[in-house]
């Protein structure tokens, strides 16, 4: 079963536009929730993640927003520039396991028009 | 720091072969695991470690082994292999405590004919 859905798979956008990924999970338990992303022919590599506790944290022009009791959170990439097109994947742990196991979502490839 | 590194990059197999895939990483770390990506399916756990002489399962284990003898190596065996194990693998690390990013490898292409 898919514990963490992602949606929408691929998505194109306008240099300067608004790119919008969301993700919904299943499980209460997780409580670490992590955006990773991925060039192609490389590893994915952290970019932003969020904790329960609060409902938005941006760093520059990348901002989670996470609705606890919707049991979502999403990526916003504002001010999208071509650099971005990339494989983007929402992610959900349980911190308090201490295993560090990630649960991954199903990924959305990006794609930035000049 | 060499950060984690796989090997092969590339490999092409015939159907029954064996082999096993390399990861190593250099930053202490007492969890990896290993992932298969695959189109539209993301990125699933095969199987993961929280420490050496520590293993177990994650989503997708069937037709897959690994050991981990030391905090650095995480081999990841495929005993037998099939066409559906077609993939690109990746290889993760991070700490078990505290911040849990993930460390990932360049990953290795894999082609079973």
């Amino acid at each position: 079963q898919q514990q963490v859905k992602q949606s929408p798979q691929s998505l194109i956008v306008q240099k300067g536009g608004i790119s919008i990924i969301n993700c919904a999970y299943e499980n209460t338990a997780f409580d670490y929730f992590p955006w990773y992303q991925q060039f192609p022919g490389k590893g994915p590599a952290l970019l932003i993640a969020i904790r329960p506790d609060v409902s938005e944290k941006k760093e520059g022009r990348f901002t989670i927003s996470f609705n606890k009791s919707a049991k979502q959170f999403s990526l916003h990439i504002m001010d999208s520039q071509p650099g971005d097109s990339a494989t983007y994947f929402c992610a959900a742990s349980i911190n308090s396991s201490n295993t560090g196991k990630l649960i991954f979502g199903q990924g959305t490839t990006l794609q930035v028009k000049p | 720091n060499a950060g984690v590194t796989q090997t092969p990059k590339f490999q092409v197999l015939k159907t029954g072969q064996s082999m096993t895939l390399q990861c190593a990483q250099d930053m202490n770390h007492e969890y990896m695991s290993w992932y298969r990506q695959d189109p539209g399916m993301g990125l699933r756990l095969i199987h993961y470690s929280v420490g050496a002489g520590i293993t177990d399962q994650g989503e997708v284990p069937n037709g897959y082994n690994v050991s981990r003898s030391t905090t650095e190596d995480f081999p990841l065996r495929l005993l037998s292999a099939a066409p559906s194990q077609t993939s690109v693998y990746f290889c993760a690390s991070s700490y078990t405590g505290g911040v849990r990013e993930q460390f990932f490898g360049p990953g290795t292409r894999l082609t079973v004919l």
